[in-house]
């Protein structure tokens, strides 16, 4: 079953704290996005990537980093946590073109305490 | 800003009626569109796609429906299940390359 992982489901973390979020897909898929849900906002791309290496930002990039060395991993990095950064994180993937979905992992539940 | 979006946050349906969730876009150059299924604790699910050279596609109980001359998308489940209560999300690919956009989402309830 092909999947989209993310490395946790609920993280707490401290005010100033960096915090580094993973996500890792098997289905050799060339594009990877980091979403933020809020209830009333729905989800908000922070960032994606199209290659390794390769990055863009996406409408909210303010105060986040990535980081795609490998293929088959992203990383969302929060520089310096702060409260507002508590949300639902969503990571997700797909083959590059235009008529592909993607697929996306259970998401990442981040308290900033 | 935000190109896609929903026109009822919550539909409460009943047990073995049909459902249409509703979605209005604004980028008339959007060439696909998807609808998710996103339940409790989980990640949004794909439930359908179509492609913007059609106005209709069909599924296992549920059709997308898709109105460029006034860029309405709508989503319609036949005979609502209590496993169908979820939040549906619709999302628009401005051009090939880019990413999708999502709306704020519709919360379906379905009561027995």
């Amino acid at each position: 079953d092909v999947k989209v992982t993310q490395s946790s489901r609920y993280l707490v973390k401290r005010t100033g704290e960096k915090v580094f979020l993973e996500c890792v897909q098997d289905m050799d898929h060339e594009n990877m996005f980091w979403y933020r849900q809020d209830p009333g906002l729905g989800l908000r791309l922070i960032y994606f990537s199209y290659d390794v290496k390769m990055k863009e930002k996406g409408d909210i990039p303010e105060g986040y980093s990535v980081s795609r060395e490998k293929k088959e991993r992203f990383s969302l990095i929060l520089e310096s946590a702060s409260t507002n950064q508590t949300s639902m994180y969503l990571c997700a993937s797909s083959f590059v073109g235009v008529a592909y979905g993607y697929t996306f992992g259970s998401g990442t539940r981040l308290t900033v305490v | 800003g935000e190109s896609v979006g929903l026109h009822l946050p919550t539909l409460s349906v009943q047990e073995g009626d049909n459902s249409i969730i509703n979605c209005a876009y604004s980028n008339s150059a959007s060439d696909y569109f998807i609808w998710y299924k996103q339940e409790s604790g989980k990640g949004p699910q794909f439930i359908i796609d179509i492609r913007s050279n059609m106005d209709k596609r069909q599924g296992q109980r549920v059709t997308v429906l898709l109105n460029k001359t006034v860029k309405h998308l709508s989503l319609q489940i036949a005979a609502t299940q209590p496993g169908d209560s979820a939040v549906y999300f619709c999302a628009e690919r401005g051009q090939a390359g880019t990413a999708l956009i999502f709306g704020k989402g519709t919360t379906l309830s379905v009561s027995s």
